[in-house]
């Protein structure tokens, strides 16, 4: 089973401000079978990027993943009100699919 | 767009089997893979298994002994079953499109007496 292991656990940052999230893999992901979600207190997870890299549709540009092997990163340029939230990543290369423990990205 | 709609009870006994069925809707279940991912309170995400539209089928490991996941064209619906449930079965239980593009609101199930 790949463990996933996100960093920082929390990240606590002031609105403008640039995120960098980490998600390490204990072995190499396949074909970079890596996706990021995130979660808002009540709600569901949403789907923020797939294939490490790639933005799911209606997701602004302001979110970039990058990486590859088993280190992988998200990032938000500029971080607006709503960006606040808990940030997952997920593997869904290798079978048990797995996510991290997430990133809680709180207000400063 | 296609939506998902969990549905089943809130609250099931120690022991016994926890039930519920993903209803897809705005599109066809066939071609797709879809999943089901739970949420203990206040933990991380968990993934349970997935189920292709002809059947096939994948489970987490630390399940598999209990899940059964099952598809019903038919009616453009899939389900979970969990078998011998304990408290630690306790959680915010989603249903999605296996791309992670759709996601059920989510149904919160309790294992209490």
């Amino acid at each position: 089973e790949i463990v996933l292991t996100q960093s920082p656990g929390t990240l606590s940052l002031s609105p403008g401000e640039r995120a960098t999230l980490s998600c390490r893999a204990s072995q190499s992901v396949s074909s970079s079978y890596l996706a990021w979600y995130q979660q808002k207190p009540g709600r569901a997870p949403r789907l923020l990027i797939y294939g490490a890299s790639s933005r799911a549709t209606g997701i602004p540009d302001t979110f970039s993943g990058s990486g590859s092997g088993t280190d992988f990163t998200l990032t938000i340029s500029r971080l607006q009100p709503e960006d606040f939230a808990v940030y997952y990543c997920q593997q869904y290369g290798s079978s048990p699919y797995t996510f991290g423990q997430g990133t809680k990205l709180e207000i400063k | 767009q296609v939506q998902l709609q969990e549905s089943g009870p809130g609250l099931v006994k120690p022991s016994e089997t926890l039930s519920l069925t993903c209803t897809v809707s705005g599109g066809s279940i066939s071609g797709y893979y879809w999943s089901w991912i739970r949420q203990p309170p206040g933990k991380g995400l968990e993934w349970i298994g997935y189920i292709y539209y002809t059947g096939s089928t994948n489970y987490n490991p630390s399940l598999k002994s209990r899940v059964t996941i099952s598809v019903d064209t038919s009616k453009n619906q899939f389900s979970l079953k969990l078998r011998s449930v304990t408290a630690a079965d306790t959680a915010v239980y989603y249903c999605a499109r296996a791309y992670g593009d759709v996601w059920g609101q989510g149904n919160t199930v309790t294992v209490s007496s």
